[in-house]
């Protein structure tokens, strides 16, 4: 068992460019998590996935903010574009059910300067 | 909406103290409860879960969490902490069968060795 895999671990950027985050879930889990972490805001919620439909979006800053997940086995997030207050930690996070316990990837440190 | 609140922000502890960190949960209905571990530098792993039964729970690296209807709480407690269980916190409720978790604020333990 991989794990959940996120890439890259870490992104430096301009203020204006565009930056897309990965994720490859745990193979089987069907529900996937997009969070954000900062020191101010502490762990939000994103949007999350169920069988590869976004189920709910409400956490999603603004619409400089996208997420997509083509497919069981991949999901991105894309800003476009970015400002330096997305800089935070970016965790994707798998599921096997509803109720089941999350199982977080390493996280991406997005720093826009 | 269901929300959670975790009423230390940061704990200070010397290695063999007892560890109680508070969780209280806003919500009516059928809930499961989470604790997750941040280490430094790292992603959020799952400690314990709670699901139903013994409202007496026990995870890993000795970490224990009591369920207590009644008062909507789910505390962590650990005996006799370790330098290495220096970490930030989360507690988490997911209701049954519903999509995404809520996570608190977390608390960051610091023990001094």
């Amino acid at each position: 068992d991989a794990g959940v895999i996120q890439s890259p671990r870490h992104e430096v950027t301009e203020m204006g460019q565009e930056v897309t985050l990965r994720c490859k879930p745990i193979s089987g889990h069907n529900s996937l998590f997009w969070y954000r972490q900062t020191m101010m805001r502490g762990l939000e919620l994103l949007i999350y996935f169920n069988n590869n439909v976004p189920i709910d979006d409400s956490g999603m800053p603004e619409d400089r903010f996208s997420a997509k997940m083509p497919n069981a086995s991949f999901s991105t997030l894309k800003i476009q574009p970015s400002e330096p207050r997305d800089s935070a930690v970016y965790f994707c996070a798998s599921s096997l059910a509803a109720a089941a316990p999350l199982h977080f990837g390493n996280g991406t440190r997005l720093t826009v300067t | 909406a269901q929300s959670v609140s975790q009423h230390n922000h940061h704990v200070i502890l010397s290695e063999a103290a007892s560890l109680e960190l508070g969780c209280n949960y806003s919500y009516g209905g059928t809930v499961n409860l989470f604790w997750y571990v941040q280490y430094p530098g790292q992603h959020l792993q799952l400690l314990l879960k709670y699901f139903s039964g013994d409202p007496l729970v026990k995870g890993i690296k000795g970490f224990e969490a009591e369920f207590i209807k009644s008062k909507f709480s789910f505390n962590l407690r650990k005996p006799s902490v370790q330098w290495s269980d220096t970490a930030e916190y989360f507690c988490a409720v997911r209701v049954t069968n519903a999509g995404k978790s809520t996570f608190g604020d977390g608390t960051t333990l610091t023990v001094k060795p």
